[in-house]
């Protein structure tokens, strides 16, 4: 049980456009959702925490017109990387959350490779 | 907010030695503290964690304890193995909204057979 997914696990895009990124609870319902950036050998660095149904919370210096996240359902979360630059070429990691369990544990999906060429 | 920091960036252990990772916190309102490994390219695995009101939690090789009042807690490997190189983290969580994570900036570990 709790399994994130992620899709796609990779992508290249050219500079200037924009790419969407989708994580999904598959056995569980997540309130919410949460989006990290890892740059190489860098830790993970959270950029906004997503509720479903309401907007996003971003982390001091993450641009919200940039990086736009909707959460519709309580099982599917998207990141939009828009106007894309080489600079935000990542390793983009979303988790999340049972919240009807007593567990603090997140759960995190297998990344998605972003380029920007 | 809360900051977490986390040492040593690496370390390098004969295999069959034990490993020593810790990391210390800022926030004394932070209760949830999760070691994740994570290797190349993948999802960072959580291996053991760590609740505020437990002072050491224990999993085969893998132990943790918490120091509350120190406000630093620490990952111990025993009886190291290959397989136990990759890059670890730990994290904390503050009890209050979304109950986020906040990262430490992880540690290189590997194992020389």
């Amino acid at each position: 049980g709790a399994v994130v997914s992620q899709h796609p696990s990779w992508v290249i895009c050219k500079s200037g456009t924009s790419v969407k990124i989708e994580c999904r609870s598959l056995d569980f319902q997540a309130t919410t959702m949460f989006w990290y950036r890892q740059f190489p050998k860098q830790s993970l660095m959270l950029m906004a925490t997503s509720n479903e149904g309401s907007k996003a919370t971003y982390e001091q210096g993450v641009e919200k017109d940039k990086f736009l996240i909707n959460h519709a359902s309580l099982t599917l979360s998207t990141l939009t990387v828009t106007s894309a630059h080489p600079e935000d070429s990542s390793f983009y990691i979303c988790s999340a959350r049972d919240f009807q369990g007593s567990s603090y544990e997140q759960y995190f999906g297998p990344g998605t490779r972003l380029t920007v060429t | 907010g809360e900051n977490v920091e986390q040492h040593p960036s690496t370390l390098s252990v004969q295999e069959g030695d034990s490993a020593v990772i810790k990391c210390t916190y800022s926030d004394s309102a932070s209760n949830y503290f999760p070691w994740y490994k994570q290797e190349l390219g993948k999802r960072p695995q959580l291996i053991i964690d760590i609740r505020s009101n437990v002072g050491e939690k224990k999993d085969q090789r893998i132990a943790v304890t918490l120091n509350k009042t120190a406000k630093h807690f620490s990952l111990h490997i025993t009886e190291t193995q290959p397989e136990d190189s990759a890059v670890y983290f730990c994290a904390a969580s503050i009890d209050r909204g979304a109950q986020k994570l906040v990262f430490g900036q992880g540690t290189r570990l590997t194992i020389n057979p």
